[in-house]
């Protein structure tokens, strides 16, 4: 079965500490991106990443990293430099990074921070 | 400065009838439309895409319609369903972009009820 997986479903971090969302998918896709979403609003690009070792700064980056070390995995790290960090946390996966590709979605990550 | 607009935050709808729902977009370098549909607690799931240089896609009881002229797209959902019941987002992607950057509506919750 192909798809996009995420982990964990649901992760709780308190105040000052740096957290990992992991992300993996095995569709073979050359494209990897990360979204926030929050309440009453779209999707906001984090970080994408078009091949293996490149990854570009999306919309909204400030607070976050990434890193592509592997086709099949794009993980994302919170830090405690990012002011707002409980969202949604959604990653995404396209066949390449043309403009003609949709783009398909993991479950999601809840981050909440205490 | 919100360049994919969904104006109606919820649409109610019975069982059986139309659903209508709507998109409006500022950016006429975007070339390329796609709309998702989103459970809770869940990534988004592709649901039909259009390019510019068509007016009209259909795929089973979902079609969108694209009016350049007016920076108008619309999804219809006939029949509608009680499992139709989610967040619907509408996205756009722009010739040019290297990435296939996607942006993205605030959502549209729709009820169908029985």
């Amino acid at each position: 079965d192909g798809g996009i997986t995420q982990s964990p479903k649901y992760l709780f971090r308190k105040e000052g500490q740096n957290v990992t969302l992991s992300c993996e998918q095995n569709l073979n896709h050359d494209a990897m991106y990360w979204y926030r979403q929050d309440p009453g609003q779209g999707l906001r690009l984090i970080y994408y990443s078009q091949i293996v070792n490149d990854f570009q700064k999306g919309d909204i980056a400030e607070g976050y990293s990434v890193s592509r070390e592997k086709k099949e995995s794009f993980p994302l790290t919170v830090t405690s430099a990012q002011k707002n960090p409980t969202a949604f946390y959604l990653c995404a996966s396209s066949r390449n990074s043309g403009s003609y590709n949709e783009q398909f979605f993991g479950p999601g990550t809840r981050l909440t921070v205490l | 400065d919100q360049q994919v607009k969904q104006n109606s935050p919820s649409l109610s709808v019975q069982e059986g009838r139309i659903s209508i729902l709507n998109c409006d977009y500022t950016n006429s370098m975007f070339d390329y439309f796609l709309w998702y549909k989103k459970y809770p607690a869940e990534g988004p799931t592709f649901l039909i895409s259009i390019s510019s240089i068509k007016d009209k896609n259909e795929d089973g009881r979902f079609t969108v319609f694209l009016n350049k002229s007016a920076k108008h797209l619309s999804l219809h959902i006939v029949p509608s369903q009680p499992g139709d019941s989610a967040v619907y987002f509408c996205a756009a992607s722009a010739r040019g972009t290297s990435y296939g950057k996607l942006t993205f509506g605030q959502g549209t919750i729709l009820t169908v009820h029985p």
